[in-house]
């Protein structure tokens, strides 16, 4: 079936310690994002990129990085700089074009702070 | 200032007690208007998306409405299986346009 994949489904992350995110997409889409979702608050757009080799900033890029060596596959690193990383953590892909529009979202990481 | 807000936070129904949920928009150049269902611990998922006012579209028990401020999403006589949380986003003509951005939500829980 095709599908976005993330894992792991729990992360716990120790202080100044750095961790990655997973994120692989079979839908031969070219778009892939990375939201951050908190408690009562809506999606945050950190990375978004829309071809291999390439990617752009979105609003909460902060202590955050990101790699798109292939097209299936879009990992996000934490940083030790993002002091607040506590958070659901959601990847995202689409087609591009204006009439396939919709996100379509994996399962999300639970990200925590030990 | 929110681009996008939806009302209200929260909201406990009956059992086939029909209701609707608001998400107000303060944007121009609006592109497209999406509603997302989203399960406690998973990602959302893709209910339906508007892209001009006095458009609507139904699947099941929802029923999306569009106009120049807002959208509505109308739920008939809901069923348990319809808790979730309900997600509106909009995304825009030009720069950004590559962007959804979301309202915080609508926590729908319906009695049994």
């Amino acid at each position: 079936d095709g599908g976005i994949t993330q894992s792991p489904k729990y992360l716990f992350r120790k202080e100044g310690q750095n961790v990655t995110l997973s994120c692989e997409q079979n839908l031969n889409h070219d778009a892939m994002y990375w939201y951050r979702q908190d408690p009562g608050q809506g999606l945050r757009l950190i990375y978004y990129s829309q071809i291999v080799n390439d990617f752009q900033k979105g609003d909460i890029a902060e202590g955050y990085s990101v790699s798109r060596e292939k097209k299936e596959s879009f990992p996000l690193t934490v940083t030790s700089a993002q002091k607040n990383p506590t958070a659901f953590y959601l990847c995202a892909s689409s087609p591009l074009g204006l009439t396939n529009e919709k996100l379509f979202f994996g399962s999300g990481t639970q990200l925590s702070v030990l | 200032e929110d681009q996008v807000t939806q009302s209200p936070e929260a909201l406990r129904l009956q059992e086939g007690e029909s209701s609707s949920l608001n998400c107000s928009y303060t944007v121009s150049g609006l592109r497209g208007l999406f509603w997302y269902r989203q399960d406690p611990g998973k990602g959302p998922e893709f209910l339906f998306t508007l892209y001009s006012a006095g458009e609507e579209k139904e699947k099941e028990r929802l029923k999306a409405t569009l106009t120049k401020k807002e959208s509505f999403l109308h739920i008939t006589a809901p069923k348990p299986e319809d808790s979730a949380t309900y997600l509106c986003a909009v995304r825009l003509w030009g720069a950004g346009s590559y962007q959804l951005t979301f309202g915080k939500g609508t926590k729908l829980s319906v009695i049994p």
